[in-house]
């Protein structure tokens, strides 16, 4: 089981919804990420939140909202998607040490309809 | 800039024999490596990293790398591959300046009964 936790596992939602994913740790890791990845593809970064303020945005749509309410938690608000957001988004989470590994959470499915 | 390349889509190998999943890298300065596996609808788990010291490094479940100055690689292998072994598996190195890991394309291992 993973140390990183992510809700919902699915969300289905559409193009004019409101919603949010949710990911928490317990570790004291202090840098956390959101990764988008699309089928047998490599996860792409899309935030990195250091010490609980955004360090890295990839140029990722204002549609997709970041939050970092504390050291444990992060969520990603979603609004007006398009249907080719729908992807599996996953969280990770490290210590802030370069030789530290990235620890994964089981993602969230989402579509987008 | 950081980068790791996986030139193999896909490794087809029959159970009980050794696997080898190939990855080169560029990077300046000395590499953080990490090798990953993703089960399906799965997050990535971390399997073992390099950062310093014995060219060969034991990872979880039967996994090791070899890590290659002169040939910048980081092949990851098992002496004995399983059946329950098939996976994506993902090469990355991390950027030592930045909370950034770039990972590699994938490799779709098929271990066959």
């Amino acid at each position: 089981d993973t140390e990183v936790t992510q809700t919902p596992k699915h969300l289905v939602m559409g193009m004019t919804n409101k919603k949010s994913l949710k990911c928490e740790q317990h570790m004291g890791h202090r840098a956390m990420y959101w990764y988008k990845q699309k089928a047998k593809k490599p996860p792409e970064l899309m935030f990195v939140y250091s010490y609980e303020k955004l360090s890295i945005n990839e140029s990722v749509p204002s549609r997709f909202s970041p939050e970092c309410p504390n050291s444990s938690l992060l969520n990603l608000h979603l609004h007006a998607l398009q249907p080719e957001d729908s992807a599996l988004y996953l969280c990770a989470s490290s210590l802030y040490d370069p030789d530290s590994p990235l620890h994964f959470g089981n993602g969230t499915r989402l579509t987008v309809t | 800039a950081q980068s790791v390349a996986q030139p193999e889509d896909q490794v087809n190998v029959a159970e009980g024999n050794p696997l080898t999943v190939k990855c080169t890298y560029s990077v300046s300065g000395n590499p953080y490596l990490f090798w990953y596996v993703q089960y399906p609808n799965r997050g990535l788990q971390f399997l073992l990293k390099y950062i310093t010291g014995d060219n060969l490094v034991k990872g979880s479940y039967g996994f090791e790398a070899e890590f290659n100055k002169s040939q910048t690689s980081f092949h990851l292998k098992k002496p004995s591959a399983l059946v329950s072994d098939s996976a994506l598996y993902f090469c990355a190195v991390r950027d030592r300046n930045f909370n950034k890991f770039y990972f590699g394309s994938g490799t779709k291992l098929n271990v066959k009964p």
